[in-house]
C-alpha cells in the first residue's frame, strides 16, 4: 500500500523479542491497526493506536508516535505458531471526508527453533 | 457468533468469463469492505459500504468491476469480463462502523486462466 512502509521480511529464534516497524504518512492520519495473517489464512486483528504510547496485550504491544508518523509491534516470548505476515494499516482521512484503511504490504515473520 | 461468509473458497474460470463473489457480513455491522489481495502484498480496497451505500470506491476498476449491498447485509463484488491480472485473493471485511477494526472473510482465490 501506498504510504505505509514496513520491512519486507524478518527472522527470530523462538522464545526471543522482536520489532516490526511501520512508517506512515501523517497527513489525515487518525489510527493505526496492526493485523496478523498466517499463509492462506484471512487477516486478524491484533492491535488499535490512536493514542501516543504503547499499550500491551499479552505477548503482544504496540507503539505509536503520531508526530513522527511511526509505529512499531513488539513480539515476546516468541512461539513457532508467531511465524507470519504482520500488516501494518493506517486510517486516514479521504477527500470524500471518511476515514480509509490503508494496508502495507506485510512483514513476512520466521520464527525458527 | 458466526464470522464473516464468503463464498466461493476457491474459483478457477478462463479470461473474459464473468465471475461473482458473495458476503455476509457480522450481524450487525453496517460497514463491509472488498479487498483484493496480491500474493506478498497487502489487501488492497476496492469499495467501502456504509448500510447499502457505495462510498470509497475510488480504487475499484469500475470498467469491469461491480459490487452492490441490497438491503445493507449482503454484498456481492462481480466482474465482467475477467482479465488474467485480476487473478488474486478478494477479501470481505465487516466492522461496526467507520474506523473500528475489521473482521476478515476467508476469502475467495481467484484464478483466471
Amino acid at each position: 500500500g501506498q504510504n505505509i512502509d514496513q520491512p519486507t521480511e524478518m527472522t527470530a529464534t523462538e522464545g526471543a523479542i522482536v520489532q516490526i516497524n511501520c512508517t506512515y504518512q501523517t497527513s489525515g492520519f487518525n489510527g493505526l491497526f496492526w493485523y496478523q495473517q498466517h499463509a492462506g489464512e484471512a487477516p486478524t486483528f491484533l492491535s488499535y493506536n490512536v493514542l501516543d504510547g504503547l499499550e500491551e496485550k499479552g505477548r503482544f504491544s504496540s507503539f505509536l508516535s503520531r508526530s513522527k508518523g511511526y509505529s512499531y509491534l513488539l513480539l515476546k516470548e516468541l512461539q513457532m505458531k508467531d511465524s507470519a505476515s504482520y500488516l501494518c494499516a493506517s486510517s486516514q482521512l479521504a477527500s470524500g471526508g471518511s476515514y480509509i484503511p490503508t494496508f502495507g504490504r506485510g512483514t513476512s515473520l520466521i520464527v525458527h527453533p | 457468533e458466526a464470522g464473516v461468509v464468503q463464498s466461493p473458497r476457491y474459483k478457477i474460470i478462463e479470461k473474459k468469463q464473468p465471475v461473482a463473489f458473495w458476503c455476509n457480513p457480522i450481524s450487525g455491522h453496517n460497514t463491509l469492505y472488498w479487498y483484493r489481495q496480491n500474493l506478498g502484498q497487502g489487501p488492497e480496497l476496492l469499495i467501502r459500504y456504509e448500510n447499502e451505500e457505495a462510498v470509497d470506491d475510488s480504487q475499484l476498476p469500475k470498467d469491469r468491476f461491480s459490487a452492490e449491498r441490497l438491503k445493507g447485509v449482503d454484498s456481492t463484488l462481480k466482474i465482467q469480463p475477467a482479465e488474467l491480472g485480476d487473478s488474486a485473493v478478494y477479501l470481505c471485511a465487516s466492522s461496526p462502523g467507520e474506523g473500528w477494526e475489521q473482521y476478515f472473510g476467508p476469502g475467495t482465490r481467484l484464478t483466471v486462466t
